[in-house]
């Protein structure tokens, strides 16, 4: 019963090629991140959806697009693929509201560009 | 901006000891404040958590204290086991109008038997 489940678990692919990984969430939360962890294992946010609604976006490459059809579900979709964007990207869910209840991570997509 | 820094980066310890790590925030209105634990190839996993109504949480070997004056806040592990060996990150949950946590660049921990 994964609460977070993301797919693919490893992916590796040329540069320049475009790639999607999906995301889904069972736990019923309205918010739903991507992050990116490095080699330094950093965790940076890249977007979060809260309800289906783009509500954060760092600094990310535009060749980067979030996509959520519900609030159950968050994929990333990758353009031209670049050897930096080598990495783990992590889904994440949890529930807004003065709660602040705890983010569930998904198992993570490892992406190696060649 | 919003930023969580973390210290130290690694940490050596025996089994047996206590080990303890610092993290300081910039948004004085964070309210939430999580630990996870990250073991090698797998996901970031909660620990523990603490909100800024309370200023310290013990749940067995391990707790977490907040200074909110100083924006400060910090995990203790006593009597640490090899099994604690992995990479703890602190976060912040930063608000306005949404929330959005970030996280501290994560504390390598190795137990040594």
């Amino acid at each position: 019963d994964t609460a977070v489940s993301q797919t693919p678990k490893y992916l590796v692919t040329q540069m320049g090629n475009d790639k999607s990984i999906k995301c889904e969430q069972n736990l019923g939360h309205d918010t739903m991140y991507w992050y990116k962890q490095d080699s330094k294992k950093f965790l940076k946010i890249m977007f979060s959806y809260n309800n289906k609604e783009l509500i954060i976006n760092e600094t990310v490459p535009n060749r980067f697009s979030p996509k959520s059809p519900d609030k159950a579900h968050l994929n990333l979709h990758i353009n031209s693929l670049e050897l930096g964007d080598s990495a783990v990207y992590f889904c994440a869910s949890s529930q807004q509201g003065t709660g602040n209840t705890e983010a569930f991570f998904g198992q993570g997509t490892r992406l190696t560009v060649v | 901006g919003e930023n969580v820094e973390q210290h130290p980066s690694t940490l050596s310890v025996q089994e047996g000891d206590s080990a303890v790590i610092k993290c300081t925030y910039s948004d004085s209105a964070s309210n939430y404040f999580p630990w996870y634990k990250q073991e090698l190839g797998k996901r970031p996993q909660l620990i523990i958590d603490i909100r800024s109504n309370v200023g310290e949480k013990k749940d067995q070997r391990i707790a977490v204290t907040l200074n909110k004056t100083a924006k400060h806040f910090s995990l203790h592990i006593t009597e640490t086991q090899p099994e604690d060996s992995a990479v703890y990150f602190c976060a912040a949950m930063f608000s306005g109008g949404y929330n959005k946590l970030i996280f501290g660049a994560g504390t390598r921990l190795a137990v040594h038997p």
